[in-house]
């Protein structure tokens, strides 16, 4: 599986749009981007996930590059309780359907 | 549904004494994960199962550590004997095959500490 690369951390105000970007320059064509979070203390949380197009869900929105390279989750209006290690991961679809985690970005939201 | 439901939720034994975690995954999810997840090594998979059949577990540690689904509907990671480095939080997620897609569903987790 393809490799990711995001910032360690990140900081945002609450109620404005918080823009997470990850890198994956050696994403095969049958790879997906997926998005997890995990807030302190919890079990990590699907957010999102694409293949090539931008998805938005109630939760955020995915925008990928045209070359898929990169990826940027969007949270539209961060509040508090975004306050997160948000995961970018890159997975085959399929029967391996295994998901590795990277380190993620800390993201803060500030009151 | 109530989700995963892992059990315990903490967990505090001796060096040298067995140690079972407990998972209970979504109901009609074929596949099941167990991570653990440390501040120095963060999240990593140790195995998953697919229709209850271990699939991969080139993660697990050594052979102190065992997972067994005997059931659709439960699965076990046992360590014996547990060691001071074993404590961590492991956690159990499912996801449900044929969508072509993984969406995986964590439980809350069990923080193991051996003294």
């Amino acid at each position: 599986d393809a490799k990711t690369t995001q910032p360690p951390s990140m900081d945002c105000a609450e109620g404005r749009a918080a823009n997470l970007p990850c890198n994956h320059s050696t994403i095969s064509g049958n790879e997906y981007v997926y998005w997890y979070r995990q807030i302190h203390s919890q079990g990590p949380q699907y957010i999102i996930h694409g293949l090539k197009n931008n998805e938005t869900n109630e939760m955020a929105s995915l925008i990928i590059t045209e070359d898929r390279k990169s990826s940027t989750l969007i949270l539209p209006h961060a509040t508090l309780r975004d306050t997160a290690v948000y995961y970018c991961i890159v997975a085959k679809s399929g029967a391996t359907n295994k998901l590795i985690f990277g380190t993620g970005t800390l993201l803060a939201v500030q009151p | 549904d109530a989700g995963v439901i892992q059990s315990p939720r903490h967990e505090v034994t001796e060096m040298g004494q067995e140690v079972t975690l407990r998972c209970k995954p979504i109901s009609g999810h074929d596949y099941l994960f167990w991570y653990r997840q440390t501040m120095m090594r963060g999240l990593e998979l140790l195995i998953y199962f697919n229709n209850n059949v271990p699939i991969d577990d080139s993660g697990m540690p050594e052979d102190r550590f065992s997972a067994k689904m005997p059931n659709a509907s439960f699965s076990t990671l046992k360590i014996q004997p547990s060691e001071p480095r074993d404590s961590a939080v492991y956690f159990c997620a499912s996801s449900l095959k044929g969508t072509g897609t993984t969406e995986a569903f964590f439980g809350q987790g069990t923080r193991l500490t051996v003294v």
